[in-house]
């Protein structure tokens, strides 16, 4: 089993269209989450950080589930320009290992 | 505009060539992470180096691949001899952090290597 799984779409959505993705991870001591975006043949950007709590940055909302070891990343009112990979990124080993999902892809349409 | 800048963009070489990358950090960041992507195995961890240290290599084949810091702008990674299964396109990021690390990852705009 892999550390981070993503199921790698393509979620197809029409454009205003609410999409969301989870991400599950398999050590428990994981400390820290992340999610990145990445557009076709550029370098992965920083989305946003996931905390324990549950976060919100304008249509982007992040939530993390301790106990079934997943986070979700919900995308409301989609835009075109939402179109791209999801990779979400969890911190092990005391903080010294970052590993990334594969990426989920999303294709948001007319 | 702070950025980790890459080189080269694109590598096109021959089965049993020496190939080098490099990247320099943004300044003052004293984490720099050495990536992997390819479409089957998305994004690998080959190497992780703190103040110029390497804390991790353990993504990385040793009988060809080595990662080095020679001073705090510039980080390299050396294939030899590179094979065509070492085709991908290499990322270098870089980030600051004092024990534990929690921050945010630049990367450079990637090396896209290609081994015939």
């Amino acid at each position: 089993r892999k550390e981070v799984e993503q199921d790698p779409g393509p979620f197809n959505v029409p454009e205003g269209a609410t999409v969301a993705f989870n991400c599950t991870y398999s050590n428990s001591a994981s400390q820290s989450f992340f999610w990145y975006r990445q557009d076709c043949r550029k370098e992965p950007k920083l989305l946003m950080s996931v905390y324990s709590s549950g976060n919100e940055d304008g249509r982007f909302t992040a939530q993390l589930n301790r106990a079934s070891q997943y986070i979700s990343l919900l995308i409301r009112d989609s835009k075109l320009s939402d179109s791209a990979t999801y990779l979400c990124v969890v911190i092990t080993g005391g903080g010294n290992k970052l590993t990334f999902g594969t990426g989920t892809q999303l294709k948001v349409e007319l | 505009d702070a950025r980790v800048t890459q080189t080269p963009r694109h590598k096109v070489t021959e089965m049993g060539q020496e190939v080098t990358m490099r990247c320099q950090p943004i300044l003052g960041h004293n984490t720099v992470f050495w990536y992997r992507q390819t479409m089957m195995q998305g994004l690998e961890l080959l190497a992780y180096f703190r103040n110029r240290a390497p804390l991790d290599d353990s993504g990385m084949p040793k009988d060809r691949f080595s990662a080095e810091m020679p001073d705090a702008t510039l980080a390299t990674l050396k294939i030899q001899p590179s094979e065509p299964r070492d085709s991908a396109v290499y990322f270098c990021a870089s980030g600051s952090g004092q024990g534990s690390y929690t921050g945010e990852l630049f990367f450079g705009e990637g090396s896209r290597l290609t081994v015939l």
